[in-house]
């Protein structure tokens, strides 16, 4: 069974900061992994998709990186600004099933 | 291109009642999945649709239950309403049901709240 597990469950930054967050799988048979970023109350909005043959994707200030074989990856934001705050979630699209598997998400808050 | 929409956006319901939830999915796909996120919890699956039928079912009773139809809009029932059920579900629909290339593009989500 697939657990996804993220750390640090909340993060407190000054704005300009760079910072990284992680996520561990349990199982390395994925076809995907995706990080979303949810606002309060809101629904999902998709950041990047990492195929598993893929190491990285970028886009714009954010970096994401795929280490199967360790069962990890990582969300990194460059120079992070007050609007970067939201709840940022991984999630493994898991190989023979229809569905992503959620950690529990980090809570970001870049402070002006 | 238009986007996943849900409805309604809060829903109040009393222990033991029945309802229905709604989803359109975006221009294009044909597959739609469900998610239920409890407060301070990631989502959890409950079921997808590809072209009317189940394709796939998370560990949820049977009283969640859906259907999808020939536009590919869906629909999530849940009877016999329980406090725990309160969460804001989420739809999300994709191109194809394997997801090994597409992500998935999740609505703005019901919030359902059981009294």
């Amino acid at each position: 069974k697939q657990e996804v597990t993220q750390i640090p469950a909340a993060l407190s930054v000054p704005e300009g900061e760079n910072l990284v967050l992680n996520c561990s799988f349990t199982d390395s048979a994925i076809y995907n992994l995706q990080w979303f970023r949810q606002d309060p109350g809101k629904g999902l909005t998709s950041l990047l998709l990492i195929q598993s043959s893929q190491r990285e994707q970028t886009s714009g200030r954010l970096n994401a990186s795929l280490d199967k074989s360790s069962g990890r990856s990582t969300l990194y934001i460059a120079a992070s600004q007050p609007g970067d705050s939201a709840t940022y979630l991984c999630a493994a699209y898991q190989g023979g099933s229809e569905k992503l598997v959620f950690g529990k998400g980090t809570k970001l808050t870049v402070n002006p | 291109e238009t986007g996943v929409t849900q409805s309604p956006t809060h829903l109040i319901k009393t222990r033991g009642q029945q309802v229905t939830l709604r989803c359109s999915s975006q221009s294009g796909h044909n597959t739609v999945s469900w998610y239920q996120q409890a407060l301070g919890q990631g989502p959890q699956f409950i079921f997808q649709y590809y072209r009317e039928e189940e394709n796939g079912r998370g560990n949820f009773p049977p009283r969640f239950s859906g259907l999808q139809f020939p536009n590919y809009s869906s629909e999530l029932n849940v009877n016999a309403l329980e406090l725990d059920d309160s969460a804001l579900y989420l739809c999300a629909s994709s191109r194809d049901p394997g997801g090994s290339t597409d992500t998935q593009y999740f609505g703005p989500g019901t919030r359902l709240t059981v009294l």
